[in-house]
């Protein structure tokens, strides 16, 4: 069962557009990640947001963790073709004192020169 | 610091064969995590071992999956048999934080992931 809904599945954009991707659940995590993930590569974490409301800015992205701590936003300024790749957001859960990331279904982003 | 290894990158078998991954977590990672991603899908966990023992494998399908680590370092995945929905890119990640009640920001680093293709 899918926990995270990610929307826009795809984005296909021009070099010094902005754009946000939504990340959304009815669960409540005790943290949220984002990850980006390039082809044949794994995942590499982006950021982590813990508390609600947060909001952490890392050079041209921006992340939003939701004051109920069930929903995130990922706002990238002026986006270069370098940012192309998959984005994924993780809720985590504990499980029995342990941590369980749950993955959204991704965001595919195509930044064109 | 040496990232997380898997092998082989590539595997290309036929339904109902077998076929067994490997992963060789950073150095000192206690938790190692298998799962997984299928084409325009996120990451889907299968097993968390701690160490040795297994944390979590609630959504690994057990009539055809097994996952060991019996050292509490490296660890194989094998599935046998193999079937088509199988395809699927298979992730092995690892962090420090042995997981606890207050590690909220654990970190997980990934594997380059074996893809698999059946046939």
């Amino acid at each position: 069962t899918q926990l995270l809904e990610q929307s826009p599945q795809f984005l296909s954009i021009q070099e010094g557009e902005n754009l946000t991707v939504y990340c959304n659940s009815s669960s409540v995590f005790s943290s949220l990640q984002w990850y980006r993930q390039e082809p044949g590569e794994g995942p590499v974490l982006l950021v982590t947001v813990v508390t609600g409301g947060e909001v952490k800015k890392l050079k041209r992205l921006t992340f939003q963790f939701g004051d109920a701590r069930k929903d995130s936003s990922l706002h990238i300024t002026a986006a270069q073709p370098g940012d192309t790749g998959l984005y994924l957001c993780a809720g985590a859960l504990m499980n029995t004192g342990f941590q369980k990331l749950v993955f959204g279904t991704g965001t595919r982003l195509l930044v064109s020169p | 610091e040496a990232g997380v290894a898997q092998s082989p990158r590539y595997k290309i078998i036929e339904k109902r064969q077998s076929v067994a991954f490997w992963c060789n977590p950073i150095s000192g990672h206690a938790t190692l995590y298998w799962y997984q991603q299928i084409l325009g899908q996120g990451p889907k966990l299968l097993i968390q071992f701690q160490n040795n023992g297994v944390v979590d494998d609630s959504q690994l399908p057990k009539d055809r999956f097994s996952a060991e680590r019996l050292k509490g370092v490296d660890s194989t995945l094998k599935i046998q048999p193999a079937k088509l929905e199988d395809s699927a890119v298979y992730l092995c990640a690892s962090s420090y934080r042995p997981g606890t009640a207050a590690g909220l920001q654990e970190t997980q680093y990934f594997g380059p992931g074996t893809r698999l293709l059946v046939l």
